[in-house]
């Protein structure tokens, strides 16, 4: 089973903040959390990652919470090419085998 | 560098046939996976490795075979392929025991007639 919640679909509007979340109430101490997202039919690209401290890339930011139950997935300034389906996932580094992906969120960015 | 390549990228096959989809990373990844994603589901996972020689089974591994013969290479074997197994199929590949991240190919999408 997915060990992360997240909704179903989501809108945006071109140039706002796009803020996913997730949550993941069971997660250890020694698990991360990953975001990855799919554009349309192709593979999935990984996002962004962290465990305990927010982290920020080129493409996103992502804050965990200080007890690490839930997390958020902000792009900045959304654009039409966000539009994709987001993936939060949990998962140990060397357990690859607990690393599920579940439903994920639907994003929509609208101009 | 080409990343993870597969192939091929669209397939059709009757019932009961067997083939095999490829996977290649030239990145010196350790670990591959396969996974399978049937329309609007979430991807579930097959089979992984965690280096050439070393191979264990995922959420759904049933009617599947891999092997990791080389760190390159980890092919997915469907020996008698069932109606059930049309999905789209994405092979990812990562390195070191402390991920940044899979690269996932472009996948195979098949189709069991």
């Amino acid at each position: 089973d997915a060990k992360t919640t997240q909704p179903p679909s989501m809108d945006c509007a071109e140039g706002r903040a796009a803020n996913l979340p997730c949550n993941h109430s069971t997660i250890s101490g020694n698990e991360y959390v990953y975001w990855y997202r799919q554009i349309h039919s192709q593979g999935p690209q990984y996002i962004i990652h962290g465990l305990k401290n927010n982290e920020t890339n080129e493409m996103a930011s992502l804050i965990i919470t200080e007890d690490r139950k839930s997390s958020t997935l902000i792009l900045p300034h959304a654009t039409l090419r966000d539009t994709a389906v987001y993936y939060c996932i949990v998962g140990v580094g060397d357990s690859y085998d607990k690393v599920i992906f579940g439903p994920g969120t639907s994003l929509s960015v609208i101009p | 560098n080409a990343g993870v390549t597969q192939t091929p990228k669209f397939q059709v096959l009757k019932t009961g046939q067997s083939m095999t989809l490829q996977c290649a990373q030239d990145m010196n990844h350790e670990y591959m996976s396969w996974y399978r994603q049937d329309p609007g589901m979430g991807l579930r996972l097959i089979h992984y490795s965690v280096g050439a020689g070393i191979t264990d089974q995922g959420e759904v591994p049933n009617g599947y075979n891999v092997s990791r013969s080389t760190t390159e290479d980890f092919p997915l074997r469907l020996l008698s392929a069932a109606p059930s197994q049309t999905s789209v199929y994405f092979c990812a590949s990562s390195y070191g025991r402390v991920t940044n991240g899979y690269t996932f190919g472009s996948g195979t999408r098949l189709t069991v007639v």
